[in-house]
């Protein structure tokens, strides 16, 4: 089955950096595009980017170009999100999402989601 | 980018009612409009693609419909486990844009 495993919770002081990691599982990690998703706590859905697993290639939203970086390694089919130079209003559940690129780009599988609170 | 406007941003229902969630879209998106069920502390989960489409293991009770701008999604007979909150996305083009999402509370 189908299954993307997040790393843990992080606490972050502003001005540094994250790292977030999404190993999937059940699975070809080349053949679908991994998007992520972050969610402030109680607000709604923003969309981060993509990340071809199979080429490499990314596509951010201009609101996080040039502080964001998605990168993988087929050889564990891990995805990486990386957020540089967090502030407070990045504290949010980061969720890495599998697209189906060869039906509607719906995000049929999502990660269980990963904290990370950003405080001095 | 493409702007999603959903509504209502909450309602209130009882166990077998029937409700009803619009999303219009800022520009066309032909069917291109998927729905979301997010409940507290977990993940959203897909119900409903390509408009109309239900996701595999979705229970028949959730329906979509719609094309171009105005989307609606309909649970025929409200369930205790279907008080959350809703959300509709485009993937016509990028940036992937959601609603605000709506939330179903029980009355």
């Amino acid at each position: 089955q189908v299954q993307l495993v997040q790393s843990g919770a992080e606490v972050k002081k502003p001005g540094a950096s994250v790292k977030v990691s999404c190993k999937a599982s059940g699975y070809t990690f080349t053949g679908y595009y991994m998007h992520w998703v972050r969610q402030a706590p109680g607000q709604g859905l923003e969309w981060m980017g993509w990340i071809n697993p199979n080429s490499g290639d990314t596509n951010y939203a201009q609101k996080f170009q040039g502080r964001v970086s998605m990168t993988r390694d087929t050889s564990i089919s891990t995805a990486y999100l990386e957020l540089s130079s967090l502030r407070s209003d990045d504290t949010a559940v980061f969720y890495c999402v599998r697209v189906d690129t060869g039906s509607y780009g719906e995000s049929d599988y999502w990660g269980q989601g990963t904290l990370v609170t950003v405080s001095s | 980018d493409i702007q999603m406007t959903q509504s209502p941003s909450s309602l209130s229902a009882s166990v077998g009612d029937r409700v009803t969630i619009t999303c219009r879209t800022s520009q066309y998106i032909s069917n291109y409009l998927n729905w979301y069920q997010q409940k507290p502390g977990k993940a959203p989960k897909l119900l409903i693609y390509g408009a109309s489409s239900l996701q595999s293991g979705v229970p028949s009770r959730f329906s979509g419909s719609g094309s171009g701008t105005d989307f609606t999604l309909t649970i025929s007979s409200l369930q205790p486990e279907d008080f959350a909150t809703y959300y509709c996305q485009q993937s016509y083009s990028i940036p992937r844009t959601f609603g605000q999402g709506t939330k179903v509370e029980i009355k």
